[in-house]
């Protein structure tokens, strides 16, 4: 079945600066993958998403990008603020199984 | 307003003692799901359905049981708790069977001494 890694599980930058977390998954029939964002008590939010047959999706200040030969994405934020520190969870849709395979998370924390 | 609603939010309980966390929606989706997150490893589904009637196990589903009698409802049940089952759990939905937009409750903290 699907397997996804995350990388880094903890990331600490400072506020203005990009942040990058990295997935890989090992199932190339998957072909859709979110991020969620999970903040201190509350419950995953999905924040974007992207299908396979695209390969980078932007909305403001959040990008992914989707590398299918590679079986990596990635979420970019750019010009963080302290509200961007969250736990971020990718994850990629097993259609075999019909659930969401989720990465382990990453907490990241923005510094003022 | 849109939601997913899970009852209760906290619940402490004892070994053996049978409960169900209810969980219901109100955006006439076909999709249900529970998951448990524990610290280190992420999110893990335990049971989905697919539409009335419709359940299948996920990967943690041992345990537990789930039951879907009408759209909106999917409760989870634990006939005889124990304390591994001490987790944060959440119920989710999405409109159709594809997984997109899944969209999660706020959760049900559940303690099993």
């Amino acid at each position: 079945g699907e397997n996804v890694e995350q990388h880094p599980s903890t990331l600490s930058v400072q506020e203005g600066d990009s942040a990058v977390i990295k997935c890989t998954y090992s199932d190339s029939a998957s072909n859709y993958f979110p991020w969620y964002k999970q903040e201190l008590g509350k419950r995953p939010q999905l924040i974007i998403d992207i299908r396979s047959n695209v390969g980078e999706k932007k909305d403001q200040r959040i990008a992914v990008t989707l590398n299918k030969t590679a079986k990596h994405f990635s979420l970019h934020i750019t010009e963080t603020q302290p509200e961007d520190s969250a736990v971020y969870f990718c994850a990629a849709w097993e259609d075999s199984s019909y659930k969401l395979i989720f990465g382990s998370g990453t907490r990241l924390l923005v510094r003022p | 307003e849109a939601q997913v609603t899970q009852n209760p939010r906290y619940l402490i309980t004892v070994t053996g003692k049978k409960l169900t966390v209810t969980c219901s929606q109100n955006m006439n989706h076909e999709y249900m799901s529970w998951y448990r997150q524990d610290p280190g490893l992420g999110l893990r589904q335990i049971y989905y359905s697919m539409n009335v009637e419709v359940t299948d196990k996920g990967d943690v589903p041992e345990g537990y049981k789930v039951s879907r009698k009408e759209k909106r409802n999917f409760p989870l049940i634990l006939e005889s708790p124990s304390p591994n089952q001490t987790s944060l759990y959440f119920c989710a939905s999405s409109l159709g069977t594809g997984g997109e937009k899944l969209f999660f409750g706020s959760g049900t903290q559940l303690s099993v001494l």
